[in-house]
């Protein structure tokens, strides 16, 4: 079965610092991979995706997401933090299930909390 | 262009009562699903659907029902509330040949 670990919980970085949330999968072919973010009382935001290609992906906000397959990785940078990206990190893995419905599991998120 | 719509964002039940949160999307998405988001659980898959008609169940079904009557909505219902169904409840939808799921806004249930 498939699974998603992101080992931190809680990361605490200062304003302007570099970032790198760290995302595990395990699944048995190619995944589709996520990352999405969660201000509080918000919904989820897609802050990049990965399918297929370039395994370094840009997204939203200045971030950017490798894929290392061989690491089973897929783990979340950002070169300088802004106030404003405090909030809750979720990595995501998609899969096909019976019916072709392609749902996601989800790790159990890293709360970023950022420094003046 | 409205993307995926939740109402209630807000709800209160008391145990045992029933209710129904309600999930529509306009951009004509065959895949609807439900997850629950539980502190240091992430978002569990409740129910899905692949199309109007048809439904499945995710990690996570017990104490909920859906239906599918058009491509539009994915309505999931409590049938009889419980303290252990205290939650935030994410809608989400996919365009068939897509991968990429949208999700709502969320709706924040108690259950006292």
């Amino acid at each position: 079965a498939q699974s998603v670990t992101q080992p931190d919980i809680h990361i605490t970085v200062s304003e302007g610092a570099s970032l790198e949330l760290r995302c595990n999968y395990s699944y048995g072919a190619t995944p589709y991979l996520f990352w999405y973010v969660q201000s509080p009382g918000q919904g989820l935001q897609l802050l990049l995706k990965y399918f297929s290609g370039d395994t370094l992906v840009q997204g939203i906000k200045g971030f950017e997401a490798e894929f290392k397959r061989s690491q089973s990785s897929f783990n979340l940078r950002k070169p300088s933090v802004h106030w404003s990206d405090a909030a809750e990190y979720f990595c995501a893995v998609g899969f096909i299930s019976s019916g072709s419905a392609r749902q996601l599991t989800f790790g159990s998120g890293t709360q970023l909390t950022v420094l003046p | 262009n409205a993307g995926v719509t939740q109402t209630p964002k807000f709800q209160v039940l008391k145990t045992g009562q029933s209710m129904t949160l309600q999930c529509a999307q306009d951009m004509n998405h065959e895949y609807m699903s439900w997850y629950r988001q539980d502190p240091g659980m992430g978002l569990r898959l409740i129910h899905y659907s692949v199309g109007a008609g048809i439904t499945d169940q995710g990690e996570v079904p017990n104490g909920y029902n859906v239906s599918r009557s058009t491509t539009e909505d994915f309505p999931l219902r409590l049938l009889s509330a419980a303290p252990s169904q205290t939650s935030v409840y994410f809608c989400a939808s996919r365009y068939g040949g897509g991968n990429t799921i949208y999700f709502g806004e969320g709706s924040w249930l108690t259950v006292v």
